[in-house]
Formats: structure tokens, C-alpha cells, sequence
């Protein structure tokens, strides 16, 4: 079946200028997570939503980082007045819902920001 | 507040040696606890998850984990390392919530 799967792959910017990801989740899936993991790091925390529940946004860096999700299916992972310090990999992970099921992660949205 | 921490950035093993990657947690509660694997250019994969009872958790691609409260560790294993299990490994520790922290991982290298 379908993975998890985001666009663009990649993504170039220029400082300043505003991105959109996207995330598709595993069909059934009603937990999603946004996660962000620079060069030789580990996986940051940033968003997460469950079902109709309010996200916890507390992993979100700044006041710049927003995320949504549209009928409880597609995510959309917004940075404004990008910084180069943003550049990074965005991995998004679905699962069943609950802090037991196993995370499925999409491929990742390299972003660069020039 | 959670928090993850994997000692070791680089390991370097022969084929066919034993392995084991550290991973100790910070948790107030009962952890849930994740080792996922990532393959270079590939996406992360779970090897194995804890929630509960037996201590002792096995995994795919024969990786097993052993969770030990007093020491707050959850250490991976596997008695025999193959060249294709060079990856980056990363604990994981999920809350209550469904809050998830990540350690910052482990680079496994495999020696002819």
C-alpha cells in the first residue's frame, strides 16, 4: 500500500521568501507528526496532531513555523521569512493514533535556504 | 521534561562481532520506548518498540532491546552484524501525550 509521502523532495529557497511542505498520511492514519532533523543531528520535535484534537505545537522554533491539517488528512507545513537556519530535512510520520503505534515516515523535504 | 541521550555518535564494528548501541531516556512515567533505523537514503524504519511486561523486546532484521528501569537504559543488540546493517540509529522515547523525543543518533559503521 501507499506510504507516507511529501513534497516537494526538494526545495530551494532564498532567505526571506515563504515555504509550504506538504505531507500525505498513511489513509486511515490519525495521528501525524512533523519533525525536523539538520545535518548530523537527530529528529526535533515540532508539531503533531491527533484525530479532532488541538496540535501540540510545542516543538515549533519560532513564531514563524505554522502547520496545519485539512480534514484530518493532508498536512501542510508552512515556514514564513525563511532564515538559513532553517535549512534542514522536514520528515512527517502518520500513525494509527495513540503513543503505542508504530511512526511511518515519508522520505523527507530537503530544504535549503540560500 | 523528556529527553533521550545516545552516548555513542560513531560505532565501528566488525562483520559478524556482536553490537550493542546505548540509548539511556528521561521519562516521569512508564517510557514508551522506539529504536528506529535509518539506511542511507532511506527513510526511518522501526526496529522494535517497548511499552510493557518483558523486558527483553525483539526486533526485525534480528535486533533485539532490553529495558532496565534502574538504569534507565534501553540498549540495542544483535549477536551478529551484517555489512547491510550499516545505518544511523536512533532511540526514541513517545509520552503520554504522543510526544516524541529522538536521541541524536548513532552512525554504524560494518568492517569487512
Amino acid at each position: 500500500g501507499a506510504g507516507v509521502s511529501q513534497s516537494p523532495s526538494n526545495k530551494v529557497t532564498e532567505k526571506g521568501k515563504d515555504v509550504e511542505l506538504r505531507c500525505d498520511p498513511i489513509s486511515g492514519h490519525t495521528a501525524l507528526y512533523w519533525y525536523r532533523q539538520s545535518l548530523g543531528q537527530g529528529l526535533e520535535f515540532l508539531i503533531y496532531f491527533q484525530g479532532n484534537s488541538a496540535p501540540d505545537k510545542s516543538g515549533l522554533p519560532s513564531d514563524r513555523f505554522s502547520a496545519e491539517r485539512t480534514g484530518g488528512s493532508v498536512s501542510t507545513l508552512t515556514i514564513q521569512r525563511t532564515q538559513q537556519e532553517d535549512s534542514a530535512v522536514y520528515l512527517c510520520a502518520s500513525s494509527l493514533g495513540g503513543v503505542k503505534e508504530t511512526q511511518y515516515f515519508g522520505p523527507g523535504t530537503r530544504l535549503l535556504v540560500l | 521534561a523528556q529527553s533521550v541521550t545516545q552516548p555513542d555518535i560513531h560505532i565501528t564494528v566488525s562483520e559478524g562481532a556482536s553490537l550493542e548501541l546505548r540509548c539511556n531516556y528521561s521519562y516521569g512515567a512508564t517510557p514508551y520506548l522506539f529504536w528506529y533505523v535509518q539506511s542511507p537514503g532511506q527513510g526511518l524504519q522501526l526496529l522494535l518498540k517497548y511499552f510493557s511486561g518483558d523486558t527483553l523486546v525483539q526486533g526485525i532484521k534480528g535486533f533485539e532491546a532490553e529495558f532496565k528501569r534502574s538504569q534507565s537504559s534501553f540498549n540495542l543488540r544483535k549477536p551478529s552484524v551484517h555489512w547491510s546493517d550499516a545505518a544511523e540509529y536512533f532511540c526514541a522515547v513517545v509520552s503520554n501525550a504522543g510526544k516524541s523525543t529522538f536521541g541524536d543518533g548513532t552512525t554504524l559503521t560494518v568492517k569487512p
